[in-house]
């Protein structure tokens, strides 16, 4: 398996346009999850998904940001409209259900909002 | 709700010196804690994975122990090299699969 894939690698935007992160997690997986990295705050799990079912978005920062998960191997994450203090480096990971099971991260998202 | 805290923040130290990095956790009960690298603009290389029943793990150089009791572990790194200089984050696994994370210890190594 070629690992946890992430898309764009970066992103630059002007405030208020639409950016979408994507993710594919590791086939066979059922948890995924997405995670912002800032020097501020360190980092935060935004949301997880079981078996494509959001479990917990209580890490979402506003109702700017949104989380899909339409099928096991195809994730987004939306933030409409951008701000520039979203600008951050989002992670995505993924684990098997196992309690014991390691989490594998994707290479991340740099996102810069100007 | 639980807390991760890496100490030092910060850690420099000559070629050659074992190096030991803290992770504190403030809930007990947790599956597993996991070690990771991360170089700078780069993503989460795992490390070391040890599971709640363990007390330690070790891969080459590395080893991490665990005290789950006393919410503690430890990173050891023997004899470090310029190439060990990144960050250093550690993550307890609790309920749900949610991985919680420190603040990570950024590591230089001087040659």
């Amino acid at each position: 398996d070629a690992g946890v894939i992430q898309s764009p690698r970066h992103e630059v935007t002007e405030m208020g346009q639409e950016v979408t992160l994507r993710c594919k997690p590791i086939s066979g997986h059922d948890y995924l999850f997405w995670y912002r990295q800032t020097m501020m705050r360190g980092l935060e799990l935004l949301i997880y998904f079981n078996n494509n079912v959001p479990i917990d978005d209580s890490g979402m920062p506003e109702d700017r940001f949104s989380a899909k998960m339409p099928n096991a191997s195809f994730s987004t994450l939306k933030i409409q409209p951008s701000e520039p203090r979203d600008s951050a480096v989002y992670f995505c990971a993924s684990s098997s259900a196992d309690d014991r099971a390691e989490a594998f991260f994707g290479q991340g998202t740099r996102l810069t909002v100007v | 709700k639980q807390e991760v805290t890496q100490i030092p923040a910060a850690l420099s130290v000559p070629e050659g010196e074992n190096l030991v990095l803290n992770c504190s956790f403030t809930d007990s009960a947790i599956y597993n804690l996991q070690w990771f690298r991360q170089d700078p603009g780069k993503g989460l290389t795992s490390l070391l994975l040890i599971q709640s029943s363990q007390r330690e793990q070790t891969s080459g150089r590395l080893n991490a122990s665990l005290d789950k009791s006393s919410g503690r572990s430890t990173l050891y790194i023997a004899a470090s090299q310029p190439g060990d200089s990144a960050t250093y984050l550690c993550a307890v696994k609790a309920a749900g699969n949610k991985l919680t994370f420190g603040g990570g210890t950024r590591v230089l190594v001087k040659p």
